[in-house]
């Protein structure tokens, strides 16, 4: 079956804009998850759905940063006013139920950018 | 929080080499999984492996939860192996996150 998708695959910005990144996780899986890979932080947590609970928002690393995540299922991770240091690339994550016992399978990517 | 330390840092093998690959983690974790990351930065799942041993062709795992470590291990390496492998936990005091490791990167020569 199809795994997790995301897009753009690659996205340039400048500096101060937003942008919009999308996650479509594994029809089925109620949790969805975002991570970032960086060379200065290696890979770190940022957000995670499970259901219709409230997002958990620890990993965000300021309010520049928002996600939604529509009917359960597409998310959208969304920086404002994008600087330097928000170049990365952008990971999505997907498990069946979200409970510890569950394997998280990772989307390819967004790598972004930002000049 | 909990931390994952990953040892060694590079492994740079010939072709046919066997290798083992170290995750520590500094507490009790629910979820434990191996990946690889390819060339294209893929994160390719190999185990979900809390405890135990698992075996899948030339790649097997094992992980003491009661001694904090686990070991991936890659018999006959082959070019298609040479990537960067990470150990992730789910922390067992803390939400379904992932922490990971800084990863090994594997290198294998001709």
């Amino acid at each position: 079956g199809a795994g997790v998708s995301q897009s753009p695959s690659n996205k340039v910005t400048e500096k101060g804009k937003d942008v919009e990144l999308r996650c479509d996780p594994i029809s089925g899986h109620t949790a969805l998850y975002w991570y970032r890979q960086s060379l200065g932080q290696g890979l770190e947590f940022l957000i995670y759905f499970q259901g219709n609970s409230a997002p958990d928002k620890s990993g965000l690393p300021s309010d520049r940063f928002s996600a939604e995540r529509t009917g359960g299922s597409v998310s959208t991770l969304t920086i404002q006013r994008t600087q330097q240091e928000d170049s990365a690339v952008y990971l999505c994550a997907s498990s069946f139920q979200g409970r510890n016992s569950d394997t998280q399978y990772f989307g390819p990517g967004t790598r972004l950018t930002v000049l | 929080g909990i931390q994952v330390e990953q040892s060694p840092p590079d492994l740079i093998l010939q072709e046919g080499a066997n290798s083992t690959l170290r995750c520590n983690f500094s507490d009790s974790v629910n979820n434990l999984q191996w990946f690889h990351q390819n060339p294209w930065g893929q994160l390719i799942n190999l185990f979900y492996i809390p405890s135990g041993t698992k075996q899948n062709g030339r790649l097997s795992a094992t992980t003491v939860a009661t001694e904090r470590y686990s070991l991936l291990y890659i018999s006959s390496s082959q070019t298609t192996d040479s990537g960067v492998y990470f150990c992730a936990v789910e922390w067992s005091f803390g939400n379904e996150k992932l922490t990971f490791g800084t990863g090994t990167r594997l290198t294998i020569i001709p």
